[in-house]
């Protein structure tokens, strides 16, 4: 069973911040916060990961709360292309544990 | 997504055939995982594999379903004798040796059995 909760779908306006909230509350200590997204009729995309420091790269930026039950994915200046489904997971960061994907987000852009 | 590779892209089969499907993972990667993707659900864990090695099939339907990595050349995921329900979408992964490392996806096979 997943992990994280997320709500179901959102909207964003195009090129407005989007930012897609992922309770984990039951995270341990060795787990990460990962970010996928699936683009309509593709494989999941990886978008970043983060163990407790705020992480940033060229897709997005990570924000996870100081007591790591809760992270944020924003992407910075929402376009069209990134409409899909967003996917939040923990997983144990020793190992090749696998992903466990649960239910995700529906991000819409609006033009 | 660059780097694995899966093929056939799209694959036909008829009730009672068989269906292979295989995946090369990323230049440098020594693991391998299989999910399925019904229409409209979500991505559901098959099978994980090390070359030569399964190590955690857990996810895989009981019957008809197989799938190895050889010391040589790609990860396959056989399906014999399908039915209807099998039409899914299959994606592969891969990750590298080492703890925590990040796994990318294929783009996926898409198989429908009429």
């Amino acid at each position: 069973d997943a992990k994280t909760t997320q709500p179901p779908s959102m909207d964003c306006a195009e090129g407005r911040a989007a930012n897609l909230p992922c309770n984990h509350s039951t995270i341990s200590g060795n787990e990460y916060v990962y970010w996928y997204r699936q683009i309509h009729s593709q494989g999941p995309q990886y978008i970043i990961h983060g163990l407790k420091n705020n992480e940033t790269n060229e897709m997005a930026s990570l924000i996870i709360t100081e007591d790591r039950k809760s992270s944020t994915l924003i992407l910075p200046h929402a376009t069209l292309r990134d409409t899909a489904v967003y996917y939040c997971i923990v997983r144990l960061n020793f190992g090749n544990e696998k992903l466990t994907f649960g239910t995700g987000t529906r991000l819409t852009i609006i033009p | 997504n660059a780097g694995v590779m899966q093929n056939p892209r799209h694959l036909v089969r008829r009730r009672g055939q068989e269906a292979r499907l295989r995946c090369s993972p990323m230049k440098g990667h020594s693991h391998v995982y299989w999910y399925r993707q019904l229409p409209e659900e979500g991505l559901k864990f098959m099978v994980y594999l090390q070359k030569e090695n399964i190590i955690d099939e857990s996810g895989m339907p009981k019957e008809r379903f197989s799938a190895e990595f050889p010391k040589e050349g790609p990860s396959i995921l056989r399906i014999q004798q399908v039915v209807r329900g099998d039409s899914a979408a299959y994606f592969c992964a891969s990750s590298s040796l080492g703890s925590g490392n990040t796994i990318y996806f294929g783009e996926g096979s898409w198989l429908t059995v009429v």
